[in-house]
């Protein structure tokens, strides 16, 4: 069953400080990977997508990372800025399909 | 700018109510998505079209469901009857045939009392 787990569920932070969210996922056929930040009351907004061959890619302060061998990904914060409380998404890409996996997401709070 | 709209932002109506919302994707993307979003369940996809056809709509309970779009500037959600259950915030995203992106827009707050 093509699933995408992510933890924490919730994360709280001081501002300044560095945070990693997680991604696993069991989607296959893989096509890419996908994380969006969602405010309160407002859409998602996608911070990076990684194909297959991609293992890094940045999007200022977020830092995102692939391992298609194992499954995961992360997306890593730097020097968090109360800006940043979301909730955070990673959506998995069936290849060939076109049919989109979602996580629950990672609600981020950074309190000053 | 480039945006997804969506109309009502808001809507609290009564069970058993018709309930219609509406999306205008971003000019020249072919591919429009209706998604659901809960606490409990996290975002779930509807139904998505592609070139205004439907694809998939096995995320959509059929019997009081029904999605269209009429013309590549506009896509529709509707619901009738609306129950409590549907309480939700409703997306559309509109994307490219590749896939590789979808852009949200602002969702539609569904409340059914």
């Amino acid at each position: 069953k093509n699933q995408v787990e992510q933890s924490p569920q919730s994360l709280i932070i001081l501002e300044g400080k560095n945070c990693t969210l997680q991604c696993n996922y069991t989607v296959s056929p893989f096509s890419n990977l996908r994380w969006y930040k969602q405010d309160t009351g407002r859409g998602p907004v996608s911070l990076t997508i990684m194909t297959f061959s991609e293992n890094t890619k940045s999007n200022g302060r977020y830092t995102a990372t692939l391992d298609a061998d194992t499954k995961q990904s992360s997306l890593h914060i730097t020097a968090s800025q109360l800006s940043d409380s979301a909730s955070y998404i990673c959506v998995v890409s069936e290849g060939g399909a076109n049919n989109l996996f979602f996580g629950t997401g990672t609600r981020l709070t950074v309190i000053p | 700018d480039a945006r997804v709209t969506q109309t009502p932002r808001h809507k609290v109506t009564e069970m058993g109510q018709e309930v219609t919302m509406r999306c205008q994707p971003i000019l020249g993307h072919n591919t429009v998505f209706w998604y659901r979003q809960t606490m409990m369940q996290g975002l779930e996809l509807l139904a998505y079209f592609r070139n205004r056809a439907p694809l998939d709509d096995s995320g959509m309970p059929k019997d009081r469901f029904s999605a269209e779009m009429p013309d590549a500037t506009l896509a529709t959600l509707k619901i009738q009857p609306s129950e409590p259950r549907d309480s939700a915030v409703y997306f559309c995203a509109s994307g490219i045939r590749d896939g590789t992106e979808a852009f949200f827009g602002q969702g539609t707050r569904l409340t059914v009392v």
